[in-house]
């Protein structure tokens, strides 16, 4: 069982698309972060979200901390094929547990 | 400033047998996690390393096991490899920020059990 769950699993657009992806769980974290991986390697930070209802904007990429602080969301706006990549969340739970991932293409 | 390194990247194993990886953290980093990735079930949280001690254990059966030397550099044991276990394994070292750590990840170990 995933502490934390990510829709969609999947995710294929066209360039210039709008996306969101979601990250949820029933925990509470005292933060959240956010996670892209490329093929052959590993993850790199994108945010970290700590206050309930925070919004941090990143060019393109909006994130959004619940105010719950139990679940958030990724949105991209037109998106570009340089954003294909696995998108992995993870709470601070004592140690850094992650989610399965949403893996998103973006054709030219 | 060189980031995470792991060693070997790839690797395949016959089932019975046991692997050590090997992931030097960067420096001035002295905590280090392991985790496994599988298609199926993403990062799945293996053991953080702190100053040669285990501080953090997922669930993991005993089979997978792990240790970090002085210089902060940790390897992970896996014995009786079973077919299960072909995986890409991510070392990642963690530096504390005021809210929250940022991990850094290697590029990882790919693990083959035939």
């Amino acid at each position: 069982t995933q502490l934390l769950e990510q829709s969609p699993q999947f995710l294929s657009i066209q360039e210039g698309e709008n996306l969101t992806v979601y990250c949820n769980s029933s925990s509470v974290f005292s933060s959240l972060q956010w996670y892209r991986q490329e093929p052959g390697e590993g993850p790199v930070l994108l945010v970290t979200v700590v206050t309930g209802g925070e919004v941090k904007k990143l060019k393109r990429l909006t994130f959004q901390f619940g105010d719950a602080r139990k679940d958030s969301s990724l949105h991209i706006t037109a998106a570009q094929p340089g954003d294909t990549g696995l998108y992995l969340c993870a709470g601070d739970n004592n140690d850094m547990r992650f989610g399965a991932g949403t893996r998103l293409t973006v054709k030219p | 400033k060189a980031g995470v390194t792991q060693t070997p990247r790839y690797l395949i194993k016959t089932r019975g047998q046991q692997v050590t990886l090997s992931c030097s953290p960067i420096s001035g980093h002295r905590s280090v996690s392991w985790y496994q990735q599988t298609p199926g079930q993403g990062l799945q949280f293996l053991f953080e390393y702190f100053s040669e001690t285990q501080r953090n254990k997922g669930n993991f059966p005993g089979r997978f096991s792990g240790r970090q030397f002085s210089n902060s550099r940790s390897e992970m044991n896996v014995s009786t490899l079973e077919l299960g276990d072909s995986a890409l394994y991510l070392c990642a070292s963690l530096i504390t920020g005021p809210n929250t750590g940022e991990l850094f990840f290697g590029e990882g170990s790919r693990l083959t059990v035939l």
